[in-house]
């Protein structure tokens, strides 16, 4: 199993629509949740941090359930330049602490 | 505010080249990692580092090499340059606490021929 997966897409939806990514973890020890969004050929950049409570930004909302070890990513309302690669990841705790990216789920939003 | 600054932005290099790409932050942070990233695929760690003087090697270290004599510089190393090496490189640093996210520079985009 990968310590970190992400369904890769493409998600196609159009404007307005709203999308969820999900994302699943395999070590139950994981403390830090992150997501990012990664445009073509551009760095990775964060987009938020995920908290055990939920938390919100704007039109994104991320939300951690530990029982059943997933993190998701909820876009309301999307807009064309939402169009990016959506990175799931985790802080693994083995030994030090490791950040593991997801391969990534691709979003497309048309007009 | 510059975080992590790479170069060269650009590389070509012919097969058996050497060469060094530089990367550097000015946020005194300890950590700090080199990726690869292919066409198409994931960010696949090649090395890292937890302090000055200290460097590990990630998934992915054959032909490359690091060193870490200062806390801001991490430079990649790579000595007989192959076409399998042609991807994008990131350099990315964080701070030491448990839930900082990582700071990525803006790429080296590297083609061997």
């Amino acid at each position: 199993r990968k310590e970190v997966e992400q369904d890769p897409g493409p998600f196609n939806v159009p404007e307005g629509a709203t999308v969820a990514f999900n994302c699943t973890y395999s070590n139950s020890a994981s403390q830090s949740f992150f997501w990012y969004r990664q445009d073509c050929r551009k760095e990775p950049k964060l987009l938020m941090s995920v908290y055990s409570s939920g938390n919100e930004d704007g039109r994104f909302t991320a939300q951690l359930n530990r029982a059943s070890q997933y993190i998701s990513l909820l876009i309301r309302d999307s807009k064309l330049s939402d169009s990016a690669t959506y990175l799931c990841v985790v802080n693994m705790i083995t030994g030090f602490q490791k950040l593991v990216f997801g391969t990534g789920t691709r979003l497309l939003v048309s007009p | 505010n510059a975080g992590v600054t790479q170069t060269p932005k650009f590389r070509i290099l012919k097969i058996g080249q050497s060469m060094t790409l530089q990367c550097t932050q000015d946020m005194n942070h300890n950590y700090m990692y080199w990726y690869r990233q292919d066409p198409g695929m994931g960010l696949k760690l090649i090395y890292y580092s937890v302090g000055a003087g200290i460097t590990d090697k990630g998934e992915v270290p054959n032909g490359y090499n690091v060193s870490r004599s200062t806390t801001e510089d991490f430079p990649l190393r790579l000595e007989l340059a192959a076409p399998s090496q042609t991807s994008v490189y990131f350099c990315a640093s964080r701070g030491d606490r448990g839930g900082e996210p990582q700071h990525f520079g803006d790429g080296t985009r590297l083609s061997i021929l």
